[in-house]
């Protein structure tokens, strides 16, 4: 399996603009998270799905954010509009199950810059 | 606030060297687990630690789980260039026990000139 596949790798926007992040979990996995890294808040879960549905999105900034889960194969997270302070690296990663032990699969991230 | 806590923030060491990061917190958790992130790359899994106390190793890390259950230390023997980059812990909450609810640490930047 090639891994959970993330695109696009960079995303430069200005501000106002809609964003669209890409993700595609590994096959047969049942969970997906998305999640913020920056150097000030460090590594945050913004929202996770079970089989495709969303479970919890308590850590989703704003309204301005919003996450869909259409098939098993692909998520999407999307900001409108996109303001600078949403610049961080974007994680999607999967689990074949939501247990305290199981590992969590990491993609290689989208770079978001807003200007 | 951040509910774990990981020191050093940086680390920069020689090659050769060995060094501890430590990851503490006031909360207690059902497992923890260390993560490597190297630039450009998402983190990956190193160990999980379930037991109070357990000691666990890989090679030339040593990971240990403290008999609360409320920190763990990360111990690098004769550290090598390979092993730069950000070491990260994640922590499951007490309760429910779900992939949700982990909590990660800012991490340790680690660099080991050659």
């Amino acid at each position: 399996d090639a891994g959970v596949i993330q695109s696009p790798r960079h995303e430069v926007t200005e501000m106002g603009q809609e964003v669209t992040l890409r993700c595609k979990p590994i096959s047969g996995h049942d969970y997906l998270f998305w999640y913020r890294q920056t150097m000030m808040r460090g590594l945050e879960l913004l929202i996770y799905f079970n089989n495709n549905v969303p479970i919890d999105d308590s850590g989703m900034p704003e309204d301005r954010f919003s996450a869909k889960m259409p098939n098993a194969s692909f998520s999407t997270l999307k900001i409108q509009p996109s303001e600078p302070r949403d610049s961080a690296v974007y994680f999607c990663a999967s689990s074949p199950i939501n247990r305290p032990n199981t590992e969590a699969f990491f993609g290689q991230g989208t770079r978001l810059t807003v200007v | 606030t951040q509910l774990l806590e990981q020191s050093p923030q940086f680390l920069s060491i020689q090659e050769g060297e060995n060094l501890t990061v430590y990851c503490n917190s006031s909360s207690v958790f059902s497992s923890l687990q260390w993560y490597r992130q190297e630039p450009g790359e998402g983190p990956v899994l190193l160990v999980t630690v379930v037991t109070g106390g357990e000691v666990k190793k890989l090679k030339r890390l040593t990971f240990q789980f403290g008999d609360a259950r409320k920190d763990s230390s990360l111990h690098i023997t004769a550290a090598q260039p390979g092993d730069t980059g950000l070491y990260l812990c994640a922590g499951v909450m007490n309760y429910g026990g779900s992939q949700g609810n982990l909590i990660f640490g800012k991490g340790t930047k680690l660099s080991v000139k050659p």
